[in-house]
């Protein structure tokens, strides 16, 4: 089944203690995102990363860190978690033609005390 | 960049009527991709229906059409025949074309706030 997967679902953690939410895809697809969602924001883009060893930031990337080592894996790193980055995390992933499908994982909620 | 705007933060509508969703963008693209996306409370994001730009003909899953008006730059979502599986909270998104040296917008989906919608039964 073709899918992204995403851990953990939920998480609640404490200021400034180290985190990593993985992302996989199944699909062999080039592109993947990171997308955060927060109440009356809609998703916004945190960073992206268009094939292996290639990344960018997107709209909102300041706090986060991503590594793209393997073309199925796009983990998001938050080293010094705060407060305001309490929210609904989405991975997604895309293939390379535009009339693609972008998919997306489950999302993981995370709290930040 | 671009934008998009849902107008509509709540909307409600009775079970086996019809409803429509609001949505424009901007844009000086010609080329482009609009999504709607339906958020149930699983948190899950399921794409409900894609239109491209270049296509003069709305497109239609089943009981889900929309109004693309390109030159109003409007794309509307149109669920007939409402049911309570419905409820959710729907986005507008928006992407750029790929071309072959395309900017970074063809790998982003700009979001609208969304529009929760109730069906009452």
């Amino acid at each position: 089944e073709a899918q992204v997967t995403q851990n953990p679902r939920y998480l609640i953690t404490v200021t400034g203690k180290k985190l990593t939410v993985t992302c996989s895809q199944n699909m062999n697809h080039e592109y993947m995102s990171w997308y955060r969602q927060d109440p009356g924001l809609g998703l916004r883009q945190i960073y992206y990363s268009m094939n292996v060893e290639v990344t960018d930031k997107g709209d909102v990337p300041e706090g986060y860190k991503v590594s793209r080592k393997e073309k199925r894996n796009f983990p998001l790193i938050l080293e010094s978690p705060s407060p305001n980055q309490t929210s609904l995390y989405f991975c997604a992933s895309r293939g390379t033609r535009s009339s693609y499908e972008q998919y997306f994982g489950p999302g993981t909620r995370l709290t930040v005390t | 960049a671009q934008t998009v705007t849902q107008s509509q933060p709540e909307m409600s509508v009775q079970e086996a009527e019809t409803v429509t969703l609001s949505c424009t963008y901007d844009t000086s693209e010609s080329d482009y991709y609009l999504f709607w996306y339906k958020q149930p409370p699983s948190r899950q994001m399921i794409l409900v229906i894609r239109q491209e730009a270049y296509k003069q003909q709305n497109a239609t899953e089943n009981r889900f059409s929309v109004n693309f008006q390109k030159a109003a730059k409007s794309f509307s979502l149109k669920i007939s025949d409402s049911q309570l599986g419905d409820a959710a909270m729907y986005f507008c998104a928006y992407r750029s074309y790929d071309y072959a040296y395309s900017g970074a917008g063809s790998y982003q989906l700009t979001f609208g706030k969304g529009t929760k919608l109730s069906v009452i039964p």
